[in-house]
């Protein structure tokens, strides 16, 4: 069964990049994509983008100028970077795997999530 | 982008009763609806996709329905372990969007 798992500094100073990585087991990368979301405190979930095993990606429009997912499919990891972060960044932030359910697509599979908090 | 309203923000109920969650979208998304549950310190469970369709191990009952614009998640006969937050999300198109969630609490 495949397990998504957070990992990166709790901590990132303002104007600073936020860097965060994904750990994939229990499955393989191939022909999956791969995504980010996020949730700050007392708001809802936030979708960031998403990352096919090949490279493809697809960024929120509302961040895309200071994102860059990207995917190591030799180390079973992909990974985040969020440029220039303020306290409007200050999140959980999950990562989740998108599949075709049924022709839809769905997250069928979430990371724990990890608490990235923007501070100086 | 499409929004998303979910309605109520959050909800008292008992064990064994029967619940449902609305969520409202800003335009048609036909069947692309999904919803999830979350648990403290816990990873998000899909429940429902496609509107209708039982995630694999999910309990029967959980139910979803609806198309167009307009969605419903019901539990039936709530169990100690379903008090939690649950989200809406269309998949309709991108950017993915979610409800502001659910918090179902123990009445």
């Amino acid at each position: 069964q495949v397990q998504l798992q957070e990992s990166g500094p709790g901590l990132v100073k303002p104007s600073e990049t936020l860097s965060l990585t994904c750990t994939v087991s229990g499955g393989s990368m191939s022909s999956y994509y791969w995504s980010w979301i996020r949730q700050p405190p007392g708001k809802g979930l936030e979708w960031i983008g998403y990352i096919y095993f090949s490279g493809t990606t697809n960024y929120n429009p509302s961040l895309q100028s200071r994102i860059t997912i990207s995917v190591d499919t030799s180390k079973n990891e992909f990974s985040l970077k969020l440029s220039s972060v303020t306290a409007a960044d200050t999140a959980v932030y999950y990562c989740a795997r998108p599949r075709s359910c049924s022709g839809t697509t769905c997250f069928d599979v979430w990371g724990q999530g990890t608490t990235v908090t923007v501070s100086s | 982008d499409i929004q998303m309203t979910q309605s109520p923000s959050s909800l008292s109920a008992s064990v064994g009763d029967r619940v449902t969650i609305t969520c409202r979208t800003s335009q048609s998304i036909r069947s692309h609806l999904n919803w999830y549950q979350r648990n403290p310190g816990k990873a998000p469970k899909l429940l429902i996709y496609g509107a209708s369709s039982l995630q694999s191990g999910v309990p029967s009952r959980f139910s979803g329905s609806g198309s167009g614009t307009d969605f419903t998640l019901s539990i039936s006969s709530l169990q100690p372990e379903d008090f939690a937050t649950y989200y809406c999300q269309q998949s309709y198109s991108t950017p993915y969007t979610f409800g502001q969630g659910t918090k179902l609490e123990i009445k």
